[in-house]
C-alpha cells in the first residue's frame, strides 16, 4: 500500500465550478498536510498546509483534513482557466538532524475549460 | 537570481557518461533537497541536507552522489545512470528546524539514452 493515494485525474471542469480534490494516506505519523501546485515545465509552488485536523480558507481556496479517517481534500471554487495545473498532496514529518520529510501523492491534473 | 535556479535545464546523457546537476538558492535557507519526479509516479524525495550535512538518503542508489559545499549550493553527480533514471530533477530548498516551505526550482529534464 502507497503511503499517500491520490486520484490522478484528468479532471476537467467549467470556468466557476467548485473543484474538489483528495488525498488518503496511511502514515499516522505525518504532521503537517499541504497541496502543491505544479505548472507545466515549473517546479511545485505551496498553495496551502495545515496542521490540525479542521479546515483552513484562503481565498478561493479551501484545505481540510480529516486525521481520524486519514483523509485529505482541497477545494477550488470559483474555478478559472489559470486553475489549470497538476496539485499534489503531499504529507511531512520534521527530521531530527533538520529539514523535514515530504511524502507526495502522485498528483491530479485538473483542466479548467471556458 | 531569486528563489532557486537550477541548471542545466535539460541533459542528454548516455549511460558510460559523468555529469552533475546544479542548484543554488537564493533565500537564505538552510536545508536543501533533491526530489525525482517520474511520469506517472510520486514526486520521490532522494537526498536531504541541513546545514551541508546529510540527514536523509532515502535509499538512493549509489550512481547518484550528492554534494553540498555551503548552504546555498547543492549538487548531484550522476554516473552509469541507466535509462529508468530518466525524469525531471527538482531541488527544493528551505529553513532547517522544524516545518517550514520548501521552495522548489524548475528541475533539469534528465534522459540517458
Amino acid at each position: 500500500q502507497k503511503e499517500v493515494e491520490q486520484d490522478p485525474g484528468p479532471l476537467s471542469v467549467p470556468e466557476g465550478a467548485i473543484v474538489s480534490l483528495n488525498c488518503t494516506y496511511s502514515n499516522s505519523a505525518f504532521q503537517y498536510f499541504m497541496w502543491y501546485r505544479q505548472y507545466s515545465r515549473k517546479g511545485p509552488e505551496l498553495l496551502m498546509y495545515t496542521y490540525s485536523s479542521g479546515n483552513k480558507e484562503d481565498g478561493r481556496f479551501t484545505a481540510q483534513v480529516d486525521k481520524s479517517s486519514k483523509y485529505i481534500s482541497l477545494f477550488i471554487r470559483d474555478s478559472q482557466p489559470s486553475d489549470s495545473a497538476t496539485y499534489l498532496c503531499a504529507m511531512s514529518l520534521i527530521l531530527t538532524g533538520g529539514g523535514n520529510k515530504l511524502t507526495f501523492g502522485t498528483g491530479t491534473q485538473l483542466k479548467v475549460e471556458l | 537570481e531569486t528563489g532557486v535556479t537550477q541548471t542545466p535545464r535539460h541533459l542528454v546523457m548516455g549511460m558510460t557518461n559523468k555529469k552533475s546537476l546544479k542548484c543554488e538558492q537564493h533565500l537564505g535557507h538552510n536545508a536543501m533537497y533533491w526530489y525525482k519526479q517520474s511520469a506517472k509516479k510520486p514526486l520521490e524525495l532522494m537526498f536531504v541536507y541541513s546545514l551541508e550535512e546529510r540527514v536523509e538518503n532515502n535509499s538512493v542508489p549509489s550512481r547518484f552522489s550528492p554534494e553540498c559545499p555551503n548552504s546555498s549550493h547543492l549538487f548531484l553527480h550522476l554516473h552509469t545512470l541507466q535509462p529508468e533514471d530518466s525524469a525531471l530533477y527538482l531541488c527544493a530548498s528551505s529553513q532547517g528546524e522544524g516545518f517550514y516551505e520548501q521552495y522548489f526550482g524548475p528541475g533539469t529534464r534528465l534522459t540517458v539514452t
